[in-house]
């Protein structure tokens, strides 16, 4: 059974700070990684994707890949109440098909004005 | 706006009917997808259609059954369905191949009740 496990949450982090998500993910073939959004009662908006090890950077948000470690974290600095969110992280098997994507259970973000 | 396009947004069936949801998409992607959401649980596959073949079946119930007219369009036919089955149901699409990889772009969502 492949497996995406991210932090329980809730988490709570107040307008301005950086909120930090983990992600870790037992294929160790997987071969691509994606963080979703999801506002509640809407559907998942895709916010970056990662394939190389390393960081990727847009904007106020960081995906950060270690594949030896099988994790990957998204980072959001400068935090505002309009990121208040779940989080999805989702992973792509090794060794198969391009389509399917695991995702994690989510972790549900407040940004406290 | 999301560049993809369910109807409709909201759907309440009793068990004995037939229904559709439709899903459009014009992004050219030639891959296409339906989900199943329950409430406070990540999304699940249901479907994978590729080139307008279906690629993929996640061992859906028969009374799901769906379909891709063109490389556009997909819809989903409900029959006999049950309480259990009330979820959000989500269309996305996709390049196909190893492009698929750069992610999908998931749809508003049907939000389906069972009665």
């Amino acid at each position: 059974q492949k497996e995406v496990e991210q932090n329980s949450g809730p988490l709570s982090v107040p307008e301005g700070a950086i909120a930090s998500l983990n992600c870790t993910y037992s294929d160790r073939g997987s071969q691509s990684f994606f963080w979703y959004r999801q506002y509640s009662g809407k559907s998942p908006e895709l916010i970056m994707f990662i394939y190389s090890n390393g960081d990727k950077e847009d904007g106020r948000f960081t995906a950060q890949l270690n594949k030896a470690s099988q994790y990957v974290s998204l980072l959001i600095r400068d935090s505002q109440p309009s990121d208040s969110a779940t989080y999805l992280c989702a992973v792509t098997p090794g060794g198969g098909s391009n389509y399917k994507l695991t995702f994690g259970k989510g972790t549900l973000l407040t940004v406290n004005p | 706006d999301t560049e993809v396009t369910q109807t409709p947004k909201h759907l309440v069936m009793g068990m004995t009917n037939k229904k559709s949801l439709k899903c459009e998409q014009h992004m050219g992607h030639r891959a296409m997808y339906w989900y199943k959401q329950k409430a406070k649980k990540p999304p699940e596959l249901m479907f994978v259609y590729s080139y307008e073949k279906l690629s993929i079946n996640e061992s859906v119930p028969s009374r799901f059954s769906p379909e891709c007219p063109n490389s556009s369009l997909l819809n989903l036919h409900l029959h006999a369905l049950q309480p259990e089955d009330s979820a959000l149901y989500l269309c996305a699409s996709s390049q196909a191949g190893t492009e698929a990889l750069r992610g999908y772009t998931f749809g508003s969502g049907t939000r389906l009740t069972v009665v």
